[in-house]
This record gives C-alpha cells, sequence and structure tokens, in this order.
C-alpha cells in the first residue's frame, strides 16, 4: 500500500471548517484513500473514503486532486468533539473487494478551540 | 454498521503471565483483525484472523507471543503470552466485509498494563 503524508497536528477555531491534507504521491490506480479518525481513549471511527471523485457524506467531504496524489478532508463545522487523530490511509482494492490492509500513519492531531 | 464487544475493556497484568482478549461481533463478518496501539503511537497492525486456519502475522509479529483463535464468523481471542512491560498497549479487535464500498469497524481496545 503507498504511504501518506500528513502534517503532525493543526488548530481550527469552532465552527470553522477544519481542512486536513494528506498527500499520497504514489497512489496507484486501484487504490481508495480512507480517512478514519480517533477520538482520544475510543477506536478508530470511519469518516469518509473515495476513488478519485469528490465525496460528501453526514460527516465529511472529501476532495480528491485530479492527479490522485494528494487529497484534503473537510469538516464543514468543526465541533469541540472533532477534537482527534484524523488518519488518512490509501488501500488497494482488486475487482470487487478491498484486499488491502489498513495501514495507519502517524496521522493528524486536530485541536478544535472555542 | 457492526457493533464489536472487546473483553476485558482493560486489565493490569504481572509479568510472565498471559492473558487473552475476546471480540465478539453481532453480526457475520469476513475479516477480522488484531492491533496493538502502544501509548502515544499509531496503530499497528498485529494479524488477520483467518476463521478455521491459522492466522496471518505481520512483520515483527509470531504466533508463539499472540496466538489468535477465530472459531466462527462473530469471534476472535488474541492471547498476549509470557507478557512484559513493554506489552503493555491497547488491544483492538477490528471487522470488515470485503466489498468495494466497506469500511472497517473497531471496538473500543483492551487496554493493558503489565507491570
Amino acid at each position: 500500500d503507498a504511504k501518506t503524508t500528513q502534517p503532525p497536528s493543526m488548530d481550527c477555531a469552532e465552527g470553522r471548517a477544519a481542512n486536513l491534507p494528506c498527500n499520497h504521491s504514489t497512489i496507484s490506480g486501484n487504490e481508495y484513500v480512507y480517512w478514519y479518525r480517533q477520538i482520544h481513549s475510543q477506536g478508530p471511527q470511519y469518516i469518509i473514503h473515495g476513488l478519485k471523485n469528490n465525496e460528501t457524506n453526514e460527516m465529511a467531504s472529501l476532495i480528491i486532486t485530479e492527479d490522485r496524489k494528494s487529497s484534503t478532508l473537510i469538516l464543514p463545522h468543526a465541533t469541540l468533539r472533532d477534537t482527534a487523530v484524523y488518519y488518512c490511509i490509501v488501500r488497494s482494492t482488486v475487482g470487487s473487494s478491498n484486499t488491502g490492509k489498513l495501514i495507519f500513519g502517524q496521522g493528524t492531531t486536530l485541536q478544535v478551540k472555542p | 454498521s457492526a457493533v464489536i464487544s472487546q473483553k476485558p475493556s482493560r486489565d493490569i497484568c504481572q509479568r510472565g503471565t498471559s492473558l487473552t482478549i475476546q471480540c465478539q461481533v453481532d453480526s457475520q463478518v469476513t475479516m477480522m483483525f488484531w492491533y496493538r496501539q502502544q501509548p502515544g503511537q499509531s496503530l499497528t497492525l498485529i494479524a488477520t484472523a483467518n476463521q478455521g486456519s491459522e492466522a496471518t502475522y505481520e512483520s515483527g509479529f509470531v504466533i508463539d507471543k499472540f496466538p489468535i483463535s477465530r472459531p466462527n464468523l462473530t469471534f476472535s481471542t488474541l492471547t498476549v503470552s509470557n507478557m512484559s512491560p513493554e506489552d503493555s498497549s491497547i488491544y483492538l479487535c477490528s471487522v470488515e466485509d470485503r466489498g468495494l464500498d466497506t469500511e472497517a469497524f473497531f471496538g473500543q481496545g483492551t487496554r493493558l498494563t503489565v507491570v
């Protein structure tokens, strides 16, 4: 699986959008971009994933560049409860199945401040 | 989504002893995984628990130290054997069904302290 690069930490004001970047310059054509977060003392929580199109769900939006070498996770209105470590992971697929393991990097610690 | 129950949630153990951690899922799942999260660190994959056969271990992890069972599609155990203080970590169970648009779900983890 390709490696990802994320800033170690970021701050965001409560109510503002949090934009978390991720570089995955060696991503290959069959690899998806996944985002998870881990709130202190809890197990990781799935946020969103995508291949090449931008994706949006009730939690966040995922913007993937056209060359797929980087992506941005957007939390549109960050709250204090969004303070967590955010992990960007790329994983491979073959046909209709996820075959790649979830390999976690160090992630970005997002601190939402009042 | 899958609901995962891990037991125990935490334990304090003496060095040289073993602890078995249980992972129960509320539905049948294709894949089950075990992770370790050392203090202040990210998650590291220990192994993939395979139903009815030996687990597949990642580099740096061996069956003698971390024996794993998976008797059916809803249950798995991880044993941490002959523990030392370096084994103090959070151990997490993860489950996933194979498919293109699926995601993995994680238990709340077992916080292990070895004294």
